[in-house]
């Protein structure tokens, strides 16, 4: 696609409820990143993905976040048992070089996010 | 401490002024800074980038600045238009070798009629 594409733009999750956060990069781009952004905040790293290899999940905040990308393409971010804290905007981001593309002066694509609100 | 402090943290300016946007540094060692625009609702857009060896950059009425010694960086806008109404994000990127990147909170501008 033209760009990175994200869904759904918005999301209205129960306290409790498992969500499941799509990422579409363009295409080619090898290097995936999620980011967490809370409102009046920077974005906060959550995990970065080379290919399908999850090289870097070190900024998750708990056990109750996993992400995927299987083949390589498309990621998936899935919240489990959402609690209020979690209400943020979702980024995914993509680069099309391999590691470290963020060395480099290779730009970062961001998606328009998912906003997430947690009642 | 957060990396990355910019500076104001929010500014009004009349359509047709020049502002500048701060950013200090802690990240070491130093690989490149990131000057992205975020519009409401959207996803950030790359500026600027600039390594430790460039001073200053530009992009249409963008124009960054960068003093690796005092780990400053300044954004200047020219003849701000309604559209520059946005968050403009200072992005550090260390030279670890890993993909983390140090995000400033923004510095939130709104250009007035």
């Amino acid at each position: 696609g033209a760009g990175v594409s994200q869904s759904p733009r918005y999301k209205v999750a129960k306290r409790g409820q498992d969500v499941a956060l799509r990422c579409d990069p363009i295409s080619g781009h090898v290097s995936l990143f999620w980011y967490q952004q809370a409102l009046g905040q920077g974005p906060e790293f959550l995990t970065y993905f080379q290919n399908e290899a999850q090289l870097d999940k070190s900024g998750l905040p708990s056990d109750r976040f996993f992400a995927e990308r299987p083949e390589g393409s498309v990621s998936t971010l899935k919240i489990q048992r959402t609690q209020q804290e979690d209400s943020a905007v979702y980024l995914c981001a993509s680069s099309v070089l391999r590691l470290p593309p963020l060395a480099t002066n290779e730009k970062l694509f961001f998606g328009s996010g998912t906003q997430l609100s947690v009642l | 401490k957060n990396q990355v402090e910019q500076s104001p943290q929010s500014l009004i300016i009349l359509e047709g002024k020049n502002c500048t946007l701060q950013c200090n540094y802690t990240v070491s060692p130093f690989s490149n800074l990131r000057w992205y625009k975020q519009d409401t609702g959207r996803g950030p857009v790359s500026l600027t980038i600039m390594t430790f060896s460039e001073n200053t950059k530009s992009n249409g009425r963008y124009t960054a600045t960068l003093d690796a010694d005092t780990k400053q960086s300044s954004l200047h806008i020219t003849a701000s238009q309604l559209s520059d109404s946005a968050s403009y994000i200072c992005v550090v990127a260390g030279n670890y070798g890993n993909n983390r990147l140090a995000f400033g909170k923004g510095n939130q501008v709104v250009v007035i009629p």
